[in-house]
């Protein structure tokens, strides 16, 4: 089973300001088959990215992926209040796994 | 505009059942394969199980495996889940989601239900 390690755990940052997320996975994920979801308090997960670096269907320019191998980054480029959530990195390489989460807090 | 909906959860002591339905709509139920995932109070997601668009394919988390039974009605656009001898850490938020995957292959979940609480005690 790949293991997805997220760091780091919490992150206290300013509106406005810029967010590096990390996911590292424990062995190479498949042809970058990773994604990354938003979920705020008392909802359900969002789909943000797909394929590492795809943005889904009416999310924001400002959230951005990249990565491949073992080494993936979400990045919220300026934070806007409603960024302020935990965020989730999956890989479906091999079978389906889910990261631990970064929580996005407000400074 | 997707939706799902899931109903059926509540309160059940130790080694009960319940059983989780998810209504579809929006979309062509019968052409998606879909997923039941969890999330327990204040911890991360976990996938529980799969089934593909016909019923052919499923897959469970070994956590569940014996235990849990998915199914699907494509003719009422309908996904379930049957959870028979619970314990006490399948206490969660079972959410059902729409997997962008096809031929038995998981991808991920470009839309989720907004939940259901599952807890069990005595």
């Amino acid at each position: 089973e790949i293991v997805l390690t997220q760091s780091p755990g919490t992150l206290s940052l300013s509106p406005g300001e810029r967010a590096t997320l990390s996911c590292r996975a424990s062995q190479s994920v498949s042809s970058s088959y990773l994604a990354w979801y938003q979920q705020n308090p008392g909802q359900a997960p969002r789909l943000l990215i797909y394929g590492a670096s795809s943005r889904a269907t009416g999310i924001p320019d400002r959230f951005s992926g990249s990565g491949s191998g073992t080494d993936f980054t979400l990045t919220i480029s300026r934070l806007e209040p409603e960024d302020f959530a935990v965020y989730y990195c999956q890989q479906y390489g091999s079978s389906l796994t889910f990261g631990g989460g970064t929580k996005v807090e407000i400074k | 505009e997707v939706q799902l909906v899931e109903s059926g959860g509540g309160l059940v002591q130790p080694g009960g059942s319940l059983r989780l339905s998810c209504a579809a709509s929006g979309f062509t139920f019968s052409s998606y394969s879909m997923n039941w995932v969890r999330q327990a109070p204040g911890k991360g997601l976990e996938w529980v199980s799969y089934i593909s668009s016909g019923s052919s394919i499923i897959y469970y988390a070994d956590s569940v495996k014996g235990r849990f039974t998915i199914s699907r009605d494509n003719a009422k656009n309908s996904l379930y889940l049957q959870m028979n001898s619970l314990r006490d850490e399948d206490t969660a938020v079972y959410y059902c989601a729409r997997d962008r995957g096809f031929g038995g292959i998981t991808y991920y979940f470009d839309y989720w239900g907004q939940g259901t609480l599952v807890t069990v005690s005595s």
